[in-house]
């Protein structure tokens, strides 16, 4: 059975600190991405991974880096957490194949006071 | 730039009826993927079904089916029988063109499936 993981499901963190966000998948993808979850703005990405060492920005990146140093593992941080950060956040994975479905981790809730 | 519209904030519907929600999508790119995904009060992201721009047909996965009508830029989530589990916020999403694997994604519809 596919499966995307995520360190956590809830994090609480202060304003200034920083934050990593850690997503595993164990599927041989090679594409994952990370997107936040607003109430009202659905999904929005905020950077992907196509390979190894690679990394694209998305819609909104900023206030955010990425790491990808091995194929199934796919990290989120935040160089210094502030409150307009407090989401919800998504990882996903996708093959590369034709129709090439995103296989969801759980989410992290991420608060940061 | 791509956009995903889903103008149906939240929807009810009765148990056992036919229920459509809205999805309309704009993009310059000629090849492009269209999605669907289901998200439970629980939180988790499940995949529903795919169309592809060049798909001559309706795309169909059991209870749901996928009204395309690539002149109108719409691709119309239909879910037959509701079934009290179909509650849920419910995704339209496009990816991004050709070798572009990113999803643009709408704001949601919510559905609620009344007994």
């Amino acid at each position: 059975d596919v499966k995307v993981t995520q360190s956590s499901r809830y994090l609480v963190k202060r304003t200034g600190e920083k934050v990593f966000l850690e997503c595993v998948q164990d599927m041989d993808h090679e594409n994952m991405f990370w997107y936040r979850q607003d109430p009202g703005l659905g999904l929005r990405l905020i950077y992907f991974s196509y390979d190894v060492k690679m990394k694209e920005k998305g819609d909104i990146p900023e206030g955010y880096s990425v790491s990808r140093e091995k194929k199934e593992r796919f990290s989120l941080i935040l160089e210094s957490a502030s409150t307009n950060q407090t989401s919800m956040y998504l990882c996903a994975s996708s093959p590369g194949q034709v129709v090439d479905e995103q296989f969801f981790g759980p989410g992290t809730r991420l608060t940061v006071l | 730039a791509q956009k995903i519209t889903q103008t149906q904030p939240g929807m009810f519907v009765q148990e056992k009826e036919a229920v459509t929600l809205d999805c309309t999508y704009d993009t310059s790119d000629p090849s492009y993927g269209l999605f669907w995904y289901k998200q439970p009060s629980s939180g988790e992201m499940i995949f529903l079904i795919y169309q592809g721009s060049y798909d001559q047909q309706n795309a169909t996965e059991g209870r749901y089916s996928l009204n395309f009508q690539k002149a109108r830029k719409s691709a119309n989530l239909v879910i037959s029988a509701s079934q009290l589990g179909d509650s849920a916020m419910y995704f339209c999403a496009m990816r991004r063109g050709t070798g572009r694997r990113a999803l643009t994604f709408g704001s949601g519809t919510r559905l609620q499936v009344q007994p």
